[in-house]
């Protein structure tokens, strides 16, 4: 089990919103540490999509966005597009493990 | 532009070795600490070690600590992984990735992945 939970899928039709969900605990998002989200298509180099909870890097559409409240942590794609299909990763730090966390992924499936 | 290329991977029988190489370009290498990620079937990321960008430090997975090596050459560019001792359980995409962030804050991010080296260990 990951320290960070994720849905293990979502889907959506095109040109809707999805939202994919990061759930922590104390140790990690909820101590205040950032959150950051990648995209992954198998074969392929992951891709940082947010850092730092709600900043896209440069070249990253304003689909995405980013979130964080409490313990979790969110990931919104609007205007959804086949090529979003993809897996989803959150990742933070953990104080109690004193180690970089990844969520278990979540698969976008574009109906 | 930035690119990490990952290489070294292949078929191992367990207990025997490995070495993974990252090379890396289009930036300054002494700028950025690194990370080495993988992925096991149908499993999801997994960080495996961190090196800071002047070597300084290192640190590792408790799944690998003792077995595996972090290492970088800055005058190649290239950062490397020693895999000894290698198990079933460490069969996976292995990936490099440039963190910008600062690690010893808890704020490690990573703004550039290599596509990843297969490492299956089996006999």
């Amino acid at each position: 089990q990951s320290v960070l939970t994720q849905p293990p899928s979502v889907s959506g039709a095109p040109g809707q919103r999805v939202t994919i969900s990061c759930t922590g605990s104390s140790s990690n998002i909820g101590a205040g540490y950032n959150v950051h989200w990648y995209q992954h298509l198998p074969g392929t180099a992951p891709k940082l999509l947010i850092y730092g909870n709600n900043n896209r890097p440069s070249g990253v559409p304003d689909r995405f966005s980013g979130s964080k409240s409490g313990t979790s942590a969110s990931l919104a794609i609007t205007g959804l597009r086949a090529e979003d299909e993809a897996d989803y990763y959150c990742q933070s730090y953990d104080s109690s493990l004193s180690v970089v966390v990844f969520g278990g992924g979540t698969k976008l499936t574009v109906l | 532009q930035v690119q990490l290329v990952e290489s070294g991977g292949g078929v191992v029988q367990p207990g025997r070795s490995l070495r993974l190489s990252c090379a890396a370009s289009g930036f300054t290498f002494t700028t950025n600490g690194f990370f080495w990620v993988r992925q096991a079937p149908g499993k999801g990321l997994e960080w495996v070690a961190l090196i800071w960008h002047d070597g300084s430090k290192k640190y590792y997975a408790d799944s690998v600590k003792g077995r595996f090596t972090i290492s970088r050459d800055s005058s190649k560019n290239t950062l490397y992984l020693q895999m000894n001792s290698l198990r079933a359980e460490d069969t996976a995409v292995y990936y490099c990735a440039r963190d910008f962030g600062d690690f010893s804050s808890g704020d490690s991010k990573f703004d550039y992945w290599g596509r990843g080296t297969l490492v299956t260990v089996s006999s």
